[in-house]
């Protein structure tokens, strides 16, 4: 198995609605991204999952709460979301750094198509 | 930081022609440089993987090259398709923070 899976692949929720967008992977990849983009621009780094524990997170606001339960799923959980939320979202993985110093590609899933109404 | 850019950000061409696509980056410290494709509204789908010690990657109609010393990489495409109509995203892992960094793509359009 080669790919990363995201569920749903297109969501539409309220501002007051609680939702969660899921990623899974059976690489064996211990670092697991994700990243949010908008029409027409580059993918933005969100957060970085390595070995399960979150190492990065680019500042992103509260009401973005990522969740890995373990080595093969991502879970990003919304709550309270606003319109400028709307955007593709973007799950990766990879092998971990301490891994492998160099030959690491990253693999993406066809990522999320989220509205906010 | 590191910064990469693409030039040119959008090309129109006719089917058949041959292409290329340019990619810089600042820090020449990469470890590799990815090439991606992206169809309008999907995800990201990798199409050639180069490492610091390679100069060139080939698959198919596609050939990648990589000069770190000088912070440059192209993709080559030859003999054009409408079907390799999208953007394509290079990318290289930021040794700092241990993610990919993007440039801001090509959008590439081959007329039939």
């Amino acid at each position: 198995d080669t790919e990363v899976t995201q569920t749903p692949k297109h969501l539409v929720m309220g501002m007051t609605n609680k939702k969660s967008l899921k990623c899974e992977q059976h690489m064996g990849h211990r670092a697991m991204y994700w990243y949010k983009q908008k029409a027409k621009k580059p993918p933005e780094l969100m957060f970085v999952y390595s070995y399960e524990k979150l190492s990065i997170n680019e500042s992103v606001p509260s009401r973005f709460s990522p969740e890995c339960p373990n080595s093969s799923l991502l879970n990003l959980h919304l709550h309270a979301l606003q319109p400028e939320d709307s955007a593709l979202y973007l799950c990766a993985s990879s092998q971990a750094r301490q891994e492998i110093k160099a030959n690491y590609g990253y693999t993406f899933g066809s990522g999320t198509r989220l509205t906010v109404v | 930081k590191q910064e990469v850019t693409q030039i040119p950000a959008a090309l129109s061409v006719p089917e058949g022609e041959n292409l290329v696509l340019n990619c810089s980056f600042t820090d020449s410290a990469i470890y590799n440089l990815q090439w991606f494709r992206q169809d309008p509204g999907k995800g990201l789908t990798s199409l050639l993987l180069i490492q610091s010690s390679q100069r060139e990657q080939t698959s198919g109609r596609l050939n990648a090259s990589l000069d770190k010393s000088s912070g440059r990489s192209t993709l080559y495409i030859a003999a054009s398709q409408p079907g390799d109509s999208a953007t394509y995203l290079c990318a290289v892992p930021d040794t700092g923070r241990r993610a990919l960094t993007f440039g801001s793509g090509t959008r590439l359009q081959v007329q039939p």
